[in-house]
């Protein structure tokens, strides 16, 4: 089944604490893209990547790392988490058609 | 830039129609509009790319005016299980950097 996954779902954390949150696609897509939803503000894009070893960031970059080491796996990094990082966080994978296949989501809680 | 959608929230009874607009300052390469149900992902409907054409899916259907660099999305004899958050995306190249609007909230009442 073509998919896109997230890992973890649901994150509780502390300030400071280094995080990865993972995303895998089984669709050989080229692209893909991290965003974060926030209640009233639609999704954002934090970063992309067009193919591997290739990144760019997206609307709101700050605070956050990626890396593109392999075609299907494109993690997220919070180097020093801060609570306005709390949010909704989706990964998407661009198909050929550039329709965007979105993860089930990450839902991160900094305290 | 962020495109602007309009209305923000819309409430019909099933069978009644909807049309959602979303509007650029910048000139566009694409645009793409998704659907999501609380608690869910995004789930993507269609795109639209540069050209002007229109596309449809059943009773879901869109068109792109480059010119206006404006996209509207028609639903129409709406059903229940159309309601949900429709987003619409923006490209100004195929080079993989989106923006979206904030969200227009569907409600579809039996």
């Amino acid at each position: 089944e073509a998919q896109v996954t997230q890992n973890p779902r649901y994150l509780i954390t502390v300030t400071g604490k280094k995080l990865t949150v993972t995303c895998s696609q089984n669709m050989n897509h080229e692209y893909m893209s991290w965003y974060r939803q926030d209640p009233g503000l639609g999704l954002r894009q934090i970063y992309y990547s067009m193919n591997v070893e290739v990144t760019d960031k997206g609307d709101v970059p700050e605070g956050y790392k990626v890396s593109r080491k392999e075609k299907r796996n494109f993690p997220l990094i919070l180097e020093s988490p801060s609570p306005n990082q709390t949010s909704l966080y989706f990964c998407a994978s661009t198909g050929g058609g550039y329709e965007q296949f979105f993860g089930p989501g990450t839902r991160l809680t900094v305290l | 830039q962020q495109p602007v959608q309009s209305p923000q929230a819309v409430i019909l009874r099933e069978g009644e129609d909807a049309v959602i607009n979303c509007s650029s300052s910048k000139a566009l390469y694409s645009v793409h509009w998704y659907r999501q149900k609380h608690g869910e992902a995004p789930v993507f409907l269609m795109i639209l790319l540069k050209g002007g054409e229109q596309k449809g899916h059943e009773k879901i259907s869109a068109s792109f005016n480059e010119k206006k660099q404006q996209s509207s999305l028609y639903l129409t004899a709406s059903q229940l299980s159309y309601s949900g958050t429709y987003f619409c995306g923006t490209a100004d190249t195929n080079a993989g950097k989106s923006t979206f609007g904030d969200g227009t909230t569907l409600t579809v009442k039996p």
